[in-house]
C-alpha cells in the first residue's frame, strides 16, 4: 500500500469547516484512498472513501487531486464531538474472493474548539 | 443497526496467564480483522479471516492465535502474557464484495495485564 503523510494535529472553530489534507504520492492507479476517524479510545470509525472523483456522503466531502497524489478530508460544519485522529489510507480495497486490512499510519489529532 | 460486538470489554490478566477474546461481525459480514493498539498508538494489524480461512497475517505474536468460526464469529487467543501485551484490541469486519471495502469496528477489549 502507498504511504501516506499527514500533519500531526490541527484545530478548527467550531462552525467552521475543517479541511485535511493528505499527501499520497505514490499511490497506484487501482488504490482508493480511505478516511476513517478515532475518537479517543473508541473503535475507528469509516468516513469517507474515493479512487479518482471527489465524493460526498452525509459526514463529509473527499476531495482528490488530478493527479492523484493528494486528497483533502472536508468536515463541513465541524462540532466539538469531530474531535478526534483523522485517518488517511491508502489501499488497494478488496478484489472479489479475498479480504485485505487496512494499514494505520500516524494521523491526524483534530481537536475542534469552542 | 447491528454492530460488531465485542467481549468482554475490559479484562485484567495476570504475566503468563491466558486471555481469549471473542468478536461477533455483523450479520452478513464474511470477514474479520483483529487489531492491536498500544497506548499512544495506532492500531496495528494482527491477523484476518475470510470465509473462515485465515487471509492475511500481520504483526501478531507466536503466541497468539485466532480463527473464525461456521457462524462466523471469531475468537483471538492469546497466552503466556507479558506486559507490552496491555491494549485495547479491536475488531472488525466486513463483506468482501468488488471493491471499496468499507470495515466496521467494535468497541474493542480493553487487556490489562498486570
Amino acid at each position: 500500500d502507498a504511504k501516506t503523510t499527514q500533519p500531526t494535529s490541527m484545530d478548527c472553530a467550531e462552525g467552521r469547516a475543517a479541511n485535511l489534507p493528505c499527501n499520497h504520492s505514490t499511490i497506484s492507479g487501482n488504490e482508493y484512498v480511505y478516511w476513517y476517524r478515532q475518537i479517543h479510545s473508541q473503535g475507528p470509525q469509516y468516513i469517507i472513501h474515493g479512487l479518482k472523483n471527489n465524493e460526498t456522503n452525509e459526514m463529509a466531502s473527499l476531495i482528490i487531486t488530478e493527479d492523484r497524489k493528494s486528497s483533502t478530508l472536508i468536515l463541513p460544519h465541524a462540532t466539538l464531538r469531530d474531535t478526534a485522529v483523522y485517518y488517511c489510507i491508502v489501499n488497494l480495497g478488496i478484489s472479489s474472493g479475498s479480504a485485505r486490512q487496512l494499514t494505520f499510519g500516524s494521523g491526524t489529532q483534530l481537536t475542534v474548539l469552542p | 443497526a447491528a454492530g460488531v460486538i465485542q467481549s468482554p470489554r475490559h479484562l485484567i490478566k495476570e504475566k503468563r496467564e491466558t486471555a481469549t477474546l471473542k468478536c461477533y461481525p455483523i450479520p452478513r459480514h464474511d470477514t474479520v480483522y483483529w487489531y492491536q493498539q498500544g497506548p499512544g498508538q495506532d492500531p496495528q494489524f494482527l491477523i484476518s479471516f475470510y470465509e473462515k480461512m485465515q487471509s492475511d497475517k500481520g504483526s501478531i505474536p507466536d503466541r497468539f492465535s485466532a480463527q473464525q468460526f461456521s457462524d462466523y464469529h471469531s475468537e483471538l487467543n492469546m497466552s503466556s502474557l507479558e506486559l507490552g501485551d496491555s491494549a485495547l484490541y479491536f475488531c472488525a469486519s466486513s463483506f468482501v464484495g468488488v471493491g471499496n471495502e468499507k470495515l466496521f469496528f467494535g468497541s474493542g477489549t480493553q487487556l490489562s495485564v498486570l
